[in-house]
């Protein structure tokens, strides 16, 4: 089976410009998640989605926006970019809910955004 | 509030040797936890995880114990391969949270030759 997949790995955008990331889960994953890492910080939770429909959502500003297709990809978009967006976006699959062994997150190997 | 914590931004093992890699937690609903493993510029691996009906869960160098009256766990990897050098999250989740993984802020293990 393939990985999740994330695309584009690397991003140079300019202060107030906006950016979308494309995450495409593994094959049978109903649910995605996105996370921000920057230098030095653990993971931050953005928001999940599961059938098209956000599930839990993060502490971040609404310039961080996402949504799921009917094919279980996902997209985040970050409107009116700012210097502290610049991290590691990461995306994770995961099976559909089913209790506790559904938890189990598999991680893309993440976009690199940096904002000049 | 942090709901889960890994009080060790970072442990210096020898080769070899046994590593732990320590977490605790303070949300009694917690019932599932895990392990990821991370190497810089890439995602987080999945390593190991426990039910909070189990006391303990092997996978070949990779053990984790869970004391649930203390709210801690703890990962043992042994031997100690430099290989594992790594930044480590522990995870939990609960069913009252639509089962969210709250992660730690990871420790970074360095592994000696």
């Amino acid at each position: 089976k393939a990985g999740v997949t994330q695309t584009p790995r690397y991003l140079i955008k300019t202060r107030g410009q906006q950016v979308t990331l494309s995450c495409s889960p593994i094959s049978g994953h109903r649910s995605v998640s996105w996370y921000q890492q920057t230098p030095g910080q653990g993971l931050q939770f953005l928001f999940e989605y599961f059938s098209e429909t956000q599930r839990n959502k993060g502490n971040f500003p609404g310039r961080f926006s996402g949504r799921q297709f009917s094919n279980s990809r996902s997209e985040m978009n970050v409107s009116t970019l700012e210097l502290g967006d610049s991290a590691l976006y990461l995306c994770a699959s995961s099976f559909p809910r089913g209790g506790p062994f559904s938890v189990t997150q598999y991680f893309g190997p993440g976009t690199r955004l940096t904002v000049l | 509030d942090q709901q889960v914590k890994q009080n060790s931004p970072s442990l210096s093992v020898q080769e070899g040797r046994i590593s732990i890699l320590n977490c605790d937690y303070t949300n009694s609903m917690f019932d599932y936890f895990l392990w990821y493993k991370k190497y810089p510029a890439e995602g987080p691996t999945f390593l190991i995880s426990i039910s909070s009906i189990k006391d303990k869960n092997e996978d070949g160098r990779f053990t984790v114990f869970l004391n649930k009256s203390a709210k801690h766990l703890s990962l043992h990897i042994v031997p100690s391969q430099p290989g594992d050098s790594a930044v480590y999250f522990c995870a939990a989740s609960a069913r009252d949270s639509n089962y969210q993984l709250i992660w730690g802020a990871g420790t970074k293990l360095i592994i000696k030759p």
